[in-house]
Order: C-alpha cells, then sequence, then structure tokens
C-alpha cells in the first residue's frame, strides 16, 4: 500500500463546478504538500501545510491530522484548472524535505 | 528572478550508453533534489543534496546513478550502462533550505527515453 493515496485518478468536470480531491497518508508527516502539474511536467506548488486551512484564490486545502486526510477544492472550476494535482508529504522519518508523492489525480474542466 | 532550468529538456539514447543530466537550481538555494517520474505516475525520491554533499541517497535505484553538486549550485544526474527501465522524466527541484516547511520549486524536467 502506497504512504501516499489520492482520489480520485480521474476526475472530469463542468466549467463552474466545485471540485474535491482527496489525499489519504499512512505515516506521520510534518507537512502535506498540493502541487499543481500541466501538460509537458512542469510541477509548481500550489499549498503546504501542517494544520488548518488555507486559502488562494479559487483554491482551498485543508488537513485533518488526526484523521490523516487532506483535500484540494476548486470553487467555479474554469478549463485552465485542467491538470494533475499531485499531493506529496515530507514524512517525520525523512532527513530534509524530501518528498513523497500520490499518484496524482488528473481533471478535466470542460468548457 | 530565473527559476530551476534543467537539461537537456529531452534526451534519447541507446541501451547501454552513459548520460548527464544538469539541474541548475535558484540562486542562493542550498537544498537540491532529484526526482524520477514514470510515465501514469507521481514522482519518486531520488537523491538530495544540502550545500556540496548528499545529504540522503538512499533513492537511487542502484549503483548506475550518481549525481554531483561540487560547487554547492549546478547538479549533475549522471546514469551509467543505461537501461530500458530508466526511461522517465527526471524532475529536479531546490528550495531555499532544508527542512519541513520550505516550498519545493521544480524545474521543468528532462524527459530521458532510453532505446
Amino acid at each position: 500500500k502506497n504512504e501516499v493515496e489520492q482520489s480520485p485518478q480521474n476526475l472530469t468536470a463542468q466549467e463552474g463546478e466545485f471540485i474535491t480531491i482527496n489525499c489519504s497518508y499512512s505515516v506521520g508527516i510534518s507537512a502535506l504538500h498540493w502541487l499543481q502539474q500541466h501538460p509537458g511536467g512542469g510541477i509548481v506548488s500550489l499549498f503546504m501545510l501542517s494544520s488548518g486551512k488555507k486559502k488562494h484564490g479559487r483554491l482551498i486545502a485543508t488537513i485533518n491530522i488526526q484523521e490523516k486526510h487532506s483535500s484540494l477544492h476548486i470553487t467555479a472550476s474554469h478549463p485552465r484548472d485542467s491538470a494533475v494535482y499531485i499531493c506529496a508529504v515530507s514524512t517525520l522519518k525523512s532527513s530534509g524535505d524530501k518528498l513523497t508523492f500520490g499518484t496524482g489525480t488528473r481533471l478535466a474542466v470542460r468548457p | 528572478g530565473a527559476g530551476v532550468s534543467q537539461t537537456p529538456s529531452n534526451k534519447v539514447t541507446e541501451k547501454g550508453k552513459y548520460v548527464e543530466l544538469r539541474c541548475d537550481p535558484i540562486s542562493g538555494h542550498t537544498a537540491l533534489y532529484w526526482y524520477r517520474q514514470s510515465l501514469g505516475q507521481g514522482p519518486e525520491f531520488l537523491i538530495y543534496f544540502q550545500g556540496t554533499g548528499a545529504a540522503d541517497d538512499s533513492g537511487l535505484p542502484n549503483d548506475r546513478f550518481f549525481a554531483v553538486r561540487p560547487e554547492g549550485s549546478v547538479s549533475t544526474l549522471k546514469i551509467q550502462r543505461t537501461e530500458r527501465g530508466d526511461s522517465a522524466v527526471y524532475l529536479c527541484a531546490s528550495s531555499p533550505k532544508a527542512g519541513a516547511g520550505e516550498t519545493q520549486y521544480f524545474g521543468p524536467g528532462t524527459r530521458l527515453l532510453v532505446l
């Protein structure tokens, strides 16, 4: 079993819909990251959080440390949000800040 | 300022050949990470540097893989006797310092294809 699991693997939405992507992890963590990867490979860090909730524009990330679960929400989705969204954690046992990644959620937003 | 850059962007080689992949981190970032991403998968950790030294190389799959960062800036990932299974996107990331709570800035990756 992977240390980081994401669901769903694939998601198709209509423009304007509210989107939720889930991430569960099985290890102790020091931080959880949400990343966005567009076709062609470029990865951008969206959020890094260790507790509570963060918001940036139409994106909201929450984390529940007790339940070892995080969600990424996109409000008023737009076709430009189409990308792969990856959850990654820095584990307590790891050195530095090396990340352990989920396999990603492929989001397609249709106009 | 300039982000993380990686060269080449694409590399096609034959099985058994030697390849070098270069990463140029953001200026002043002391921590540098190499990850490998196979098709349809999330990235996997290979090695990370704090300054010039490899602080953790536990993700290198075998002794055909080696990485250096001699001056604490540019890093080179070296793969000897390449195999078809080495085909992947090799990603580099840097952060101001190593430690939990630091954002990592990713390069565009080098897409390696071993024929």
